[in-house]
């Protein structure tokens, strides 16, 4: 079993729907998360980032961390076709180290 | 790309020949790393760097070494390439001002071994 689940997709939408994207972990130290966005041969973008539980929000975004359940979750709001792209979350401990366990990432396609 | 340049950007090489990776930043972070992204793998690290001449391992190591001898510069060096290490690299980097967890990756080079 793999330290971080991620589904990989296509998870296809219509425009303007209201996008789900989850990650499940296993390692309970995990402290720092993230999720990135990564457009067909781009390098992966940083989108939110949280530590340890709770929510956080900026514009169409919202990262949620449910630590009982080893679980997170990133929404979107507002679909966009440019939102179409890979989304991946990553998973940190508080060692000090900053060494991200990444889930192998779920695409997304957001239809006109 | 939050200041982050890779070269070369796309490479092919033969089997057996050395192949040397680098990563240039402008940003002053303490903390480099170099990933491998492979389909149905995601990304996985291979070494990092937690400042200048201080580096450590990977979950998948073998056949790599780095080196870092100025903090804007990181290197990747495949000691003699294998068809298993085609893929597409990236380096990230983390580590400055108050929020020392974000890591922000380069834009990646594609290396084809053949």
């Amino acid at each position: 079993q793999k330290e971080v689940e991620q589904d990989p997709g296509p998870l296809s939408v219509p425009e303007g729907a209201i996008v789900s994207l989850n990650c499940t972990y296993s390692n309970s130290a995990f402290q720092y998360f993230m999720w990135y966005r990564q457009y067909s041969r781009k390098g992966p973008e940083l989108l939110m980032y949280t530590y340890s539980s709770g929510n956080k929000e900026d514009g169409r975004f919202t990262a949620q961390v449910d630590k009982s359940s080893k679980y997170i979750s990133l929404f979107i709001r507002d679909s966009q076709p440019s939102d179409s792209a890979t989304y991946l979350c990553a998973m940190s401990d508080a060692s000090g180290t900053y060494k991200y366990i990444f889930g192998t990432g779920t695409r997304l396609k957001v239809l006109a | 790309d939050a200041g982050i340049t890779q070269s070369p950007r796309h490479k092919v090489t033969e089997t057996g020949t050395p192949v040397t990776l680098r990563c240039h930043q402008t940003e002053n972070h303490r903390y480099m790393y170099w990933y491998r992204q492979d389909p149905g793998h995601g990304l996985r690290l291979i070494h990092y760097s937690y400042g200048v001449k201080d580096t450590d391992k990977g979950e998948v190591s073998d056949g790599y070494s780095v080196s870092r001898s100025k903090t804007e510069d990181f290197l990747l060096t495949l000691e003699s390439a294998t068809s298993s290490q085609t893929s597409v690299y990236f380096c990230a980097i983390s580590g400055s001002g108050s929020v020392t967890y974000e890591q922000y990756f380069g834009p990646g080079t594609r290396l084809t071994v053949t």
